[in-house]
């Protein structure tokens, strides 16, 4: 079934570790983000990238890292976890120009202790 | 700035209907789309309007007034099945989607 992949599911991390949350898409879409969601904020931009190669900073950006080495895989790379970023993780694609929204892969539970 | 507004949480009786509002405001307008988010999963597309009026799709629907900054989704013939929470987003000029904080929807039988 075409759609978006997160791995891991759920983790728990130590403070000062580092980690990186993998995405992987099968719908050729150009354009990829990453949202943290935390009660009652919703959903709040960490990083996107609009076609493979480029990268830009969102909403929350501080302390997160991406990369886009080819237009399926979109990995966010936490440097140096805190407890602040205790979230859940989504990824999610789209074509980029088009009206068909986002597709999100089943996130990621991340807690840093 | 960018904001989206809806409320927090709603609360309605299995079989009726219910009005969930959005207000918006975005640099530019591409469309405003709702998501529905059940506990524990991630958003699905409900919903997409960038035209003045009415979507109808099957119990639900979306209605979209431009001019206001304003659209609401329309849930007919409530199930337990439909508690969820539901998200307004608006799509910018830079065709990003812009997210209200959700809406927690508890249907009571």
């Amino acid at each position: 079934t075409a759609g978006i992949t997160q791995a891991p599911t759920s983790q728990i991390l130590a403070a000062g570790r580092s980690m990186t949350l993998r995405c992987t898409q099968d719908m050729r879409h150009n354009a990829m983000y990453w949202y943290r969601q935390d009660l009652g904020l919703g959903l709040r931009l960490i990083h996107y990238s609009n076609t493979a190669g480029t990268t830009g900073k969102g909403e929350v950006p501080d302390g997160y890292s991406v990369s886009r080495a080819n237009t399926d895989d979109f990995p966010l790379t936490l440097a140096s976890a805190v407890p602040s970023q205790t979230s859940v993780y989504f990824c999610a694609s789209s074509s980029g120009t088009d009206f068909y929204g986002y597709t999100f892969g089943s996130g990621t539970r991340l807690t840093v202790v | 700035g960018q904001n989206i507004d809806q409320p927090t949480e709603m609360t309605a009786t299995e079989g009726a209907i219910v009005q969930i509002n959005c207000t918006y405001q975005t640099s530019g307008f591409n469309g405003l789309f709702w998501y529905q988010q059940h506990a524990g999963e991630a958003p699905t597309f409900l919903s997409y309007n960038v035209l003045d009026g009415l979507e109808e799709k099957g119990r639900f629907s979306s209605f979209l007034s431009r001019s206001k900054g304003y659209s609401y989704l329309l849930l007919k013939e409530l199930q337990m099945k439909d508690s969820a929470s539901y998200l307004c987003a608006a799509m910018d000029s830079n065709y990003q989607l812009i997210w209200g904080a959700g809406t927690k929807l508890i249907i009571k039988p």
